[in-house]
């Protein structure tokens, strides 16, 4: 069964500091490695996504850190503002040409205090 | 530019009964997909339509069912309601063809079975 751990379940980060959230797979069949943001009431918004045979993604204040060897991604957020205060997931697609289909993460619930 | 929409936004029901929520996905994008997400957890991938045609499908019964009209837009449908239904349902398209097409998720309907 194709899976997606997250951790850890919450986050509470100071204002100013770096939030990691990590992830793990257990399935080798994995294309593509998006990360959603999601604010209450509101649906998952891509953030940043990663492939496998790159090692690092930035954009802006967000990096994706990838190792394909150990199976795990995670995403650093630089600077953390009260204003990322949100629920991050993360997810990878199946190898399958379509583009469809994620398998999500549990859900990092972050907190930045002021 | 409208992105994603779904309607309603609320739905109560009572078990047993039968339900239908729409979706008109992303302009350009002919693609959707369904995603469950209960209170608490990751979206989980319900099935993909593109064609009009069900192209893929997750661990869903076949109380769970769906179409996609010529406009590319979609219905999901769940017959025989359980308490267990209650989620926040997700729609996403995207573009074929984009081997590392993004989905945009709408805001979802969050479905309430009494």
């Amino acid at each position: 069964q194709q899976q997606v751990k997250q951790s850890p379940q919450s986050l509470i980060v100071q204002k100013g500091g770096i939030s990691i959230i990590n992830c793990a797979y257990e399935n080798t069949a994995f294309d593509y490695f998006p990360w959603y943001q999601q604010f209450p009431g509101k649906g998952p918004a891509l953030l940043i996504a990663i492939r496998p045979d790159v090692s690092e993604k930035k954009e802006g204040r967000f990096t994706i850190s990838f190792n394909k060897s150990a199976k795990q991604f995670s995403l650093h957020i630089m600077d953390s503002q009260p204003g990322d205060s949100a629920t991050y997931f993360c997810a990878a697609r199946p190898f399958s040409g379509n583009t469809g289909k994620l398998i999500f993460g549990q859900g990092t619930t972050l907190q930045v205090k002021p | 530019d409208a992105g994603v929409t779904q309607s309603p936004t609320h739905l109560i029901k009572t078990r047993g009964q039968q339900v239908t929520l729409r979706c008109s996905p992303k302009s350009g994008h002919d693609t959707v997909s369904w995603y469950q997400q209960a209170l608490g957890q990751g979206p989980q991938f319900i099935f993909q339509y593109y064609e009009e045609e069900e192209r893929q499908r997750g661990n869903f019964p076949d109380r769970f069912s769906g179409h996609q009209f010529p406009n590319y837009s979609s219905e999901l449908n769940v017959n025989a309601l359980l308490l267990g239904d209650s989620a926040l349902y997700l729609c996403a398209s995207s573009l074929e063809g984009g081997a590392f097409s993004p989905l945009h998720f709408g805001n979802g309907t969050r479905l309430t079975v009494t």
